[in-house]
């Protein structure tokens, strides 16, 4: 079975650039997660969908921040214009359902580099 | 929104037990309490989940006390291969938000 899919593995860009990050989940799953988790501490949720619809996107900073998932498969993260502080590894993670008992399948992230 | 509460860091030696507990007094009725593992340059990866008592698998052991405000992943005879940083999940059923803590660095040592 093929994993959670991430493109690209490794992105840098100056501050005030755009950049987007592509998730293709495992077959099947109807949710999908993205994480940003910052240099030494854990992955933080930004945005939950159920197949093509946002469950929760509280702690997604929609100022800057935007994500979509089109046909209910696979998803991209948005991140314009990006601040220093956006640098961070973006995981992707997918689970069969939306029950917090489903395991979350990740995949290996994006590391953003904003300079 | 329950938060969970874990050690730093950790060290132990190749061949021992090691006991990772893990703090969530505010858990709710309806939780579950998921453990992950993380390599360097790579995502999590589940390692077990439990509701109460006891659950064991192939790779470790979950003990979780009667009023489940903390849980102990247990990993028998550890390799260095082990070291990594464990994460301690509690679901929230309403809001189906997951939160994942600093977690616990686990280094073995030869």
């Amino acid at each position: 079975e093929a994993g959670v899919a991430q493109s690209p593995r490794y992105k840098i860009i100056e501050k005030r650039q755009s950049v987007a990050f592509w998730c293709n989940p495992i077959s099947g799953h109807a949710t999908l997660y993205w994480y940003q988790q910052i240099l030494g501490q854990g992955p933080k949720l930004l945005i939950q969908f159920q197949n093509n619809g946002v469950v929760d996107d509280s702690q997604l900073p929609k100022d800057r921040f935007s994500a979509e998932r089109l046909k209910g498969v696979d998803s991209t993260l948005k991140i314009q214009p990006a601040k220093l502080e956006d640098s961070a590894v973006y995981l992707c993670a997918s689970s069969s359902s939306g029950n917090p008992k489903d395991t979350q399948y990740f995949g290996p992230g994006t590391r953003l580099t904003v300079l | 929104l329950a938060k969970t509460t874990q050690p730093i860091s950790m060290d132990s030696y190749e061949g021992q037990e090691v006991n990772i507990t893990c703090s969530h007094n505010n858990i709710a009725t309806n939780d579950y309490i998921t453990w992950y593992q993380q390599f360097p340059s790579q995502g999590p990866r589940f390692i077990i989940q439990g509701y109460k008592t006891k659950v064991t698998n192939e790779v470790a052991s979950l003990f979780i006390p009667a009023d489940r405000k903390s849980s102990t992943l247990s990993l028998p005879r550890v390799s260095l291969s082990d070291t990594a940083v464990y994460y301690c999940l509690v679901g929230e059923n309403a809001g189906n938000m997951l939160t994942f803590g600093g977690g616990t660095r686990l280094m073995v040592k030869p």
